[in-house]
């Protein structure tokens, strides 16, 4: 069926050190992916996304890897800081139609001083 | 103006009251979404409107009813809630209903509805 999840809840990471944020998806159909960033109490922040037909594509300090034979994708963020804490989700469209978006369970980034 | 702005931040309600939420983007963008999201999920869709237009309801119940008054406009009219209910209320919007490279939603900040 369709679903979007994430290896880990909770991931702990020192200030400075990179951060990898997992997630699995099952619609081998999807031409793209979303990584959103959630802050207490704001709505969900697009970081960045990635078409199907790349492995990887890079921002400032967030690299998005994309593995299609096992249906993983991950989010580095480099030189973790303390305005990285957040829930993160992966996205991806709905099977079918992609006026709708399917969010993961979310990974929640706590960073240690 | 690249933001969408929802109002109220906060709602407390009680079962017998009709209230509105509100949000509203002035970037030209012509999908509008209403979004549910209980605490420590992930949002749910609820609605999306194209051009105007109801395009998904996602079976919710019909004490939730969307309004979309004109491309920059979307309301959520509420009546009859539970307690259930209560949860954060998110729209977002993008440029067309298909997504694809760069065309991410935009998400407001969200409304807190209680329901009492």
């Amino acid at each position: 069926g369709e679903s979007v999840g994430l290896h880990l809840p909770t991931l702990s990471v020192q200030e400075g050190d990179n951060s990898i944020i997992n997630c699995a998806y099952s619609n081998s159909a999807s031409d793209y992916f979303i990584w959103y960033k959630q802050e207490s109490g704001k709505g969900p922040q697009f970081i960045i996304d990635i078409r199907s037909n790349m492995d990887k594509r890079q921002g400032q300090r967030v690299t998005v890897l994309l593995n299609k034979t096992v249906k993983h994708l991950s989010l580095q963020i480099a030189a973790t800081q303390p305005g990285d804490s957040a829930v993160y989700f992966c996205a991806e469209p709905s099977e079918g139609r992609d006026d709708k978006i399917i969010f993961g369970k979310g990974t929640r980034l706590h960073i240690l001083p | 103006d690249t933001e969408v702005t929802q109002t109220p931040k906060h709602l407390v309600m009680g079962m017998t009251n009709k209230k509105s939420l509100k949000c509203e983007q002035h970037m030209g963008h012509r999908a509008m979404y209403w979004y549910k999201q209980k605490a420590k999920k992930p949002p749910e869709l609820m609605f999306v409107y194209s051009y105007e237009k109801l395009s998904i309801n996602e079976s919710v119940p019909s004490r939730f009813s969307p309004e979309c008054p004109n491309s920059s406009l979307l309301n959520l009219h509420l009546h009859a809630l539970q307690p259930e209910d209560s949860a954060l209320y998110l729209c977002a919007s993008s440029q067309t209903s298909l997504g694809g490279i760069g065309d991410g939603y935009t998400f407001g900040s969200g409304t807190r509805l209680t329901v009492v």
